[in-house]
């Protein structure tokens, strides 16, 4: 079963446009990363924030993490088609060795 | 390209059949993780090996197994196949299997059983 679900499942926006994709998660953590994954190849890794800190920037990503709330978000600013792709943010607890548990994921389209 | 390599890409076999996927890890890691993805399961971790030794256990079928050897390369071996195995399996590395560690994913093995 999956810890977090994402929210949309489906995104379509325009180049240049910002895209903003949310992650809620079940118990506790001490990390949330996220990754993109082009049409059924590799998970590229974008960004690590952990549990004592609120926000991270990754040139045009920003993420924020809410663990009152158990939420995170990452937004693409000045999105281009290069970004068309399947984003997963990943939930680790140390206590279980550190494996990720994913969400379903966000599928974007940008359009040119 | 992550530096973690998977062989091979693509499988093909048929049900009932064993098969056997390599990953090698980034260079220095000590750490390899295992995950399948599938379309109604979604990426789901199966079991991660540190230094040779495994960590932790997660959905990981009793017809499957793996281990990491002292080269710190890694094999997940699926056994008994069925269509319900056919998915994507990947392999991902980190330094020290720490919660700080980045885990950095290899290309994936398409497996596909008929």
């Amino acid at each position: 079963s999956q810890q977090g679900e994402e929210d949309p499942q489906a995104l379509s926006i325009q180049e240049g446009e910002n895209a903003t994709m949310n992650c809620s998660y079940k118990t506790s953590i001490n990390n949330l990363q996220w990754y993109r994954q082009n049409s059924g190849r590799g998970l590229v890794h974008l960004i690590l924030i952990r549990s004592n800190e609120r926000e991270k920037h990754s040139g045009r990503l920003r993420v924020t993490l809410d663990t009152s709330k158990k939420s995170s978000s990452l937004l693409i600013t000045a999105s281009r088609a290069a970004d068309t792709a399947s984003y997963f943010c990943a939930t680790g607890a140390e206590a279980a060795g550190n494996k990720l548990t994913f969400g379903g994921g966000t599928r974007v389209l940008v359009k040119p | 390209d992550s530096g973690v390599t998977q062989t091979p890409k693509h499988l093909i076999t048929a049900t009932g059949q064993r098969v056997t996927l390599r990953c090698s890890p980034r260079s220095g890691d000590l750490s390899v993780y295992w995950y399948q993805q599938s379309l109604d399961q979604g990426l789901q971790f199966l079991i991660q090996y540190y230094n040779g030794e495994e960590r932790a256990k997660g959905n990981i079928l009793e017809r499957f197994s793996a281990q990491q050897f002292p080269d710190l390369h890694s094999e997940l071996n699926l056994s008994s196949l069925e269509l319900g195995d056919s998915a994507l399996y990947f392999c991902a590395s980190s330094p020290w299997g720490r919660d700080t560690d980045t885990q950095y994913f290899g290309p994936g093995t398409r497996l596909t059983v008929l």
